[in-house]
């Protein structure tokens, strides 16, 4: 069981705007800690998506955005493309871990 | 642009020693501020952090893995490389090596194509 929860799988329909949660505790994000984004498409390594709860890495579209709020971080995703399909994966650290890395569990998304 | 990239053996037996290295290139493992690590994913499962380095060789390493786990550096060849002992099946895995920022962007924005390591006799 991950530290952050993610909701296994969303869907959306080209076009269509979807959002995926991360839901931490007072230790972890809601300590303070900054939230990072990751897309890993079929068969390949995970890639930056959104760093600091917000900012985008050069190259990734502004059709992703974060956001955080106390104890949890969301991922919204405007204009859906089949590209999109994926599995996201939610990154903070852990005070009560001594500010280790933990990962969310991952959300599949299906463009249909 | 900075490139990583992971070698080491496919196969390894129960109960023997998992060992991976990562080569980095396009920029070099001491500059600072930046940490060196790795990330593993069994298959069809999520991102599991195993441990970083700084370049000095302060490590430092999931607690579930900690009494397994050795992760060096070699500047010289700018690589670093990752001892995981006692592997049994529940190893079976994806392994990542990936560099994290300091304070400023503890992000993971460098991440190497990954190795399959397989535990199994």
């Amino acid at each position: 069981q991950s530290v952050l929860t993610q909701p296994p799988s969303v869907s959306g329909a080209p076009g269509q705007r979807v959002t995926i949660s991360c839901t931490g505790s007072s230790s972890n994000i809601g300590a303070g800690h900054d939230v990072h984004w990751y897309q890993q498409l079929p068969g390949t390594a995970p890639k930056l998506l959104i760093y600091g709860n917000s900012n985008r890495p050069s190259g990734v579209p502004d059709r992703f955005s974060g956001s955080k709020s106390v104890t949890s971080a969301s991922l919204a995703i405007t204009g859906l493309q089949a590209e999109d399909e994926a599995d996201y994966y939610c990154q903070s650290y852990d005070s009560s871990l001594s500010d280790f890395v933990i990962f969310g569990g991952g959300t599949k998304l299906t463009v249909l | 642009q900075l490139q990583l990239q992971e070698s080491g053996p496919g196969l390894v037996k129960p109960s023997e020693t998992l060992s991976l290295t990562c080569t980095v290139s396009g920029g070099s493992l001491t500059t600072s501020s930046y940490y060196w690590g790795w990330i593993r994913q069994p298959p069809g499962k999520g991102l599991e952090w195993i441990g970083y380095i700084y370049y000095s060789g302060n490590t430092y390493y999931n607690p579930s893995l900690r009494s397994r786990v050795t992760i060096s550096v070699d500047t010289s060849k700018n690589q670093f490389s990752l001892k995981l002992s006692f592997v049994t099946a529940a190893d079976t895995a994806v392994y990542y090596c990936a560099r994290r920022g300091g304070i400023v962007r503890p992000d993971f924005d460098y991440w190497g194509q990954g190795t399959l390591v397989t535990v199994s006799s």
